[in-house]
């Protein structure tokens, strides 16, 4: 099973600054099959970014994916107040899935 | 509109079996798998299993192998997460989410479900 280890566990900063968010895996995800989820609290996860680097429908362009291997990376170019949330990697390299534990957005 | 509509908030005791739902509208609901993922109170997301309606063809993970069921009504365009014995640590929402494939992203999510056990 591939474990997804994310980073930092909380991020403190204020809207307008930018957020970098890590997401490792144990070992090397096959064919970028990495997405990115956020979740606000008492919703539903959202998806953003699946396949490493592709937004999904709807996601402003100040969220962007990239990486390879076993390090990826989550990039909010521009903090907006909705944006404070809970992000989560998801690796589905294999059909069994595995969620990193999680990077909590908080505001400065 | 594409949607995944879950069945209600379930209060139940340990040894107690109970069955949740998903049903998915707005699209072609037999060709898209559909997953489950667990968050225990305060926790993280937590990938369970998926299911391709289909054919009902069913990969689980391997801690949870054994421990829930998960099937498919594809008549009424249903998917089932089930239990026979809960206990006190299958407390938690519970979501479904529709993917692409058998190798995909989460695209769509359900409002979730939230499952107590509790004497």
């Amino acid at each position: 099973e591939v474990v997804l280890t994310q980073s930092p566990g909380t991020l403190s900063l204020s809207p307008g600054e930018r957020a970098t968010l890590s997401c490792r895996a144990s070992e090397s995800v096959s064919s970028s099959y990495l997405a990115w989820y956020q979740q606000k609290p008492g919703q539903a996860p959202r998806l953003l970014i699946y396949d490493t680097s592709t937004r999904a429908t709807g996601i402003p362009d100040r969220f962007s994916g990239s990486g390879s291997g076993p390090d990826f990376t989550l990039t909010i170019r521009r903090l907006e107040p909705e944006d404070f949330a809970v992000y989560y990697c998801q690796q589905y390299a294999s059909s069994l899935g595995t969620f990193g534990q999680g990077t909590k957005v908080e505001i400065k | 509109e594409v949607q995944l509509v879950q069945s209600g908030a379930e209060v139940k005791k340990p040894g107690e079996s109970l069955k949740i739902s998903c049903k998915g509208s707005g699209y072609s609901f037999s060709n898209y798998w559909i997953g489950w993922v667990r968050q225990m109170p305060g926790k993280g997301l937590e990938w369970m299993g998926i299911i391709y309606p289909r054919d009902s063809e069913t990969r689980y993970s391997p801690a949870l192998q054994g421990q829930v069921t998960i099937s498919v009504d594809k008549s009424i365009n249903t998917a089932n997460l089930q239990w026979t014995s809960l206990k006190a640590s299958d407390t938690a929402m519970y979501y479904c989410a529709r993917l692409p494939g058998v190798v995909g992203a989460f695209d769509v999510w359900g409002q979730g479900t939230m499952v107590t056990v509790s004497s």
